[in-house]
């Protein structure tokens, strides 16, 4: 067990519906950081918060949104979902942003859009 | 051409032999190495974390990063049934950003 917490498991909806997952990073933890995994596009990097504050974007959509809150929980908002939406997301944490410290990854969310 | 490659496989090996998985990349500012395993319907975890060449070991598992072939390995000894997963390599420069290998998927016959 890494120590990040995703929620949900698993997520069914259907195009154009909006979607929030849910990260609860390792205890200490002060970044999070947001992939997708598709079968095409492999591991990709979307977005990174560290204490709250948006420090990186990688490849993610417009229509896709992220935010880390207080208790250094984050979501990401997916809107407007197509079929190509359809993924793994998970979130993976660290101690500092810098990367000298690894990230260890939660079990992920599996999105389907039908 | 992709900025981490990796042999997606399939690899099937018998129980005991020596699983020797490798990745290559492009980008000269990658200054640490990873190696994660990853479980049908789990999220990736860590097994070996390094930084510049050299090698690392830990139990059953070597890892080795060559910097100036820009090449990295891992080798699993005494290769076992609940080694069989996808490992994925991956990597980063000063930005924290993780690049991955596409993985390559192991199986170890019992």
């Amino acid at each position: 067990d890494s120590g990040v917490t995703q929620t949900p498991k698993h997520l069914i909806t259907a195009t154009g519906q909006r979607v929030t997952l849910r990260c609860s990073p390792r205890s200490g933890d002060l970044s999070v950081y947001w992939y997708q995994q598709s079968l095409d596009q492999g591991l990709q990097f979307l977005i990174h918060y560290y204490n709250g504050e948006e420090r990186a974007k990688g490849n993610i959509l417009e229509r896709f949104s992220a935010q880390q809150f207080p208790d250094l929980h984050s979501e990401l908002n997916l809107s407007s979902l197509e079929l190509g939406d359809s993924a793994l997301y998970f979130c993976a944490s660290s101690f500092t942003p810098y990367s000298n410290q690894p990230q260890h990854f939660g079990d992920g969310t599996r999105l389907s859009i039908l | 051409q992709k900025e981490v490659e990796q042999d997606p496989g399939p690899l099937s090996v018998p129980e005991g032999a020596i699983v020797s998985l490798n990745c290559t990349y492009s980008n000269s500012a990658f200054q640490y190495f990873m190696w994660y395993r990853q479980y049908s319907r789990k999220g990736p975890e860590l097994l070996m974390y390094t930084y510049s060449s050299g090698n690392k070991e830990d139990g059953r598992f070597t890892a080795q990063v060559d910097k100036s072939s820009k090449y990295i390995s891992l080798f699993i000894r005494d290769s076992q049934p609940s080694d069989s997963a996808t490992y994925l390599c991956a990597m980063s420069g000063n930005d924290y950003k993780l690049s991955f290998g596409a993985g390559t998927t192991v199986t170890v016959r019992a």
